[in-house]
């Protein structure tokens, strides 16, 4: 079974468009982040739940909207989306509770065209 | 958060043995110093972490100088699958402040291991 996992692995849309990505874990963990990799390689932190309260909301336009119904789920909705968002868009999940890893999904590759 | 510098890149042969450094020079007393891997096309996973003392696992070993300013992640014997960028964070041990166990990730050391 795989802890975190993402869907889809890979999605190519037309600027303009409003798109989804879904994460869940089986962890049993009570937090979830999202995380954006650019073209730079650059990794960094967009936005955590916890117990599906939001804790973290770093500098995101807010077209960018997280959800999490339950705290094994954090799906990213991002809305109009322009050429800048394409990267790689990471779920993880640790517990803050004790001390715990964080565990990541394979990504998903956003490409806007 | 305290910031970590590494090496932009290292190399090695495999079945050698590889050293990779990390500086960590404004580190806190509450902060755990976290090494991180990105295999190619794949998410971060988890290698190592520790707080003062020296730290042994089935992937690798992490040596932490006296003052913690420093420290230097082990692969004892490289193989072609550890080929990775590898991560040097520091993160709060628990949910205390405002870092909610995120992980602030630097440009971290491509490592290639040749054949």
């Amino acid at each position: 079974d795989t802890a975190v996992s993402q869907t889809p692995k890979y999605l190519v849309t037309q600027m303009g468009n409003d798109k989804s990505i879904k994460c869940e874990q089986n962890l049993g963990h009570d937090t979830m982040y999202w995380y954006k990799q650019d073209s730079k390689k650059f990794l960094k932190i967009m936005f955590s739940y916890n117990n599906k309260e939001l804790i973290i909301n770093e500098t995101v336009p807010n077209r960018f909207s997280p959800k999490s119904p339950d705290k094994a789920h954090l799906n990213l909705h991002i809305n109009s989306l322009e050429l800048g968002d394409s990267a790689v868009y990471f779920c993880a999940s640790s517990s803050l509770t004790g001390f715990s890893v964080a565990f990541f999904g394979q990504g998903t590759r956003l490409t806007v065209v | 958060d305290a910031k970590t510098t590494q090496p932009n890149s290292m190399e090695s042969n495999e079945e050698e043995p590889v050293h990779l450094p990390c500086n960590h020079s404004t580190i806190s007393g509450t902060d755990y110093i976290h090494w991180y891997r990105q295999l190619p096309s794949q998410g971060p996973e988890y290698v190592i972490h520790g707080l003062t003392s020296n730290v042994n696992n089935r992937m690798a070993s992490l040596a932490i100088a006296e003052d913690r300013k420093s420290s230097t992640l082990i692969l004892h014997r490289a193989t072609l699958r550890d080929a990775a960028v590898y991560y040097c964070i520091l993160r709060r041990t628990n949910a205390g402040g405002t870092s909610y166990g995120k992980l602030t990730f630097g440009q971290g050391t491509i490592l290639t291991v040749h054949p």
